[in-house]
């Protein structure tokens, strides 16, 4: 079964860091495009980041500079850091697979990572 | 950047009722139009791709058409379940989502 799990939200101050994690089971993170989509309390869907297979990325406007996707292929990882963070950022963080032969459709999807900013 | 604007923002209609949902791109996205429909607390779950596809163990109820610019989701005989957010979302580039349209109960 594929399954994406998200981890290592919570509450941060303005300014610091944090690191989300996305688990995959059922394929193979490295050889697919995966995603970082986010939701603010109440809000809609807003893509954040995308990393190619051959390990390009890229970000929207909004979090460009602060926030870096990377994968660890030995634990089958998605990763989100998380750095500079503001008010603004507080949201649900979701990790997504992009299917194959997409730029941006996105199944499955985790059950996301709730991130607060807040002093 | 491609916007994506979805039409009602709410719109209520009783269940066995059809449901009509619309969305419209800012320039065409041909047929790489998504719909995902997300419940309180979920994450969002994939329904229609290539605009009128239903994704795996999606109810024939649930139907998708339109290319180019102008989209809809139909919803033919609503359920108790159907009661929902959905999401239009185009994957012609970057993936940018309309801002939801919010179905309730009439």
């Amino acid at each position: 079964e594929v399954q994406l799990v998200e981890s290592g939200g919570g509450l941060v101050q303005p300014g610091g860091s944090l690191r989300l994690s996305c688990a995959a089971s059922g394929f193979t993170v490295s050889s697919n495009y995966m995603s970082w989509v986010r939701q603010a309390p109440g809000k809609g869907l807003e893509w954040v980041s995308v990393i190619y297979s051959g390990g390009s990325t890229y970000y929207a406007d909004s979090v460009k500079g602060r926030f870096t996707i990377s994968r660890d292929n030995s634990k089958n990882t998605l990763y989100l850091q998380m750095n500079s963070l503001r008010a603004e950022d507080t949201a649900v963080y979701y990790c997504a697979r992009v299917v194959a032969g997409t730029l941006g459709l996105l199944d499955p999807w985790g059950q996301g990572t709730l991130v607060t900013v807040s002093s | 950047e491609i916007v994506m604007t979805q039409s009602p923002a709410t719109l209520s209609v009783s269940p066995g009722e059809r449901a009509t949902l619309s969305c419209r791109a800012s320039q065409s996205v041909s047929s790489n139009l998504a719909w995902y429909q997300q419940k309180p607390g979920q994450a969002p779950r994939l329904l229609i791709y290539g605009a009128s596809t239903r994704a795996t163990g999606i109810p024939a109820r649930f139907s998708g058409s339109g290319s180019g610019t102008e989209f809809t989701l139909t919803i033919s005989s609503l359920q108790s379940e159907d009661f929902a957010v959905y999401y239009c979302q185009q994957y012609n580039n970057w993936p940018f989502f309309g801002q939801g349209t919010k179905l309730e109960i009439k």
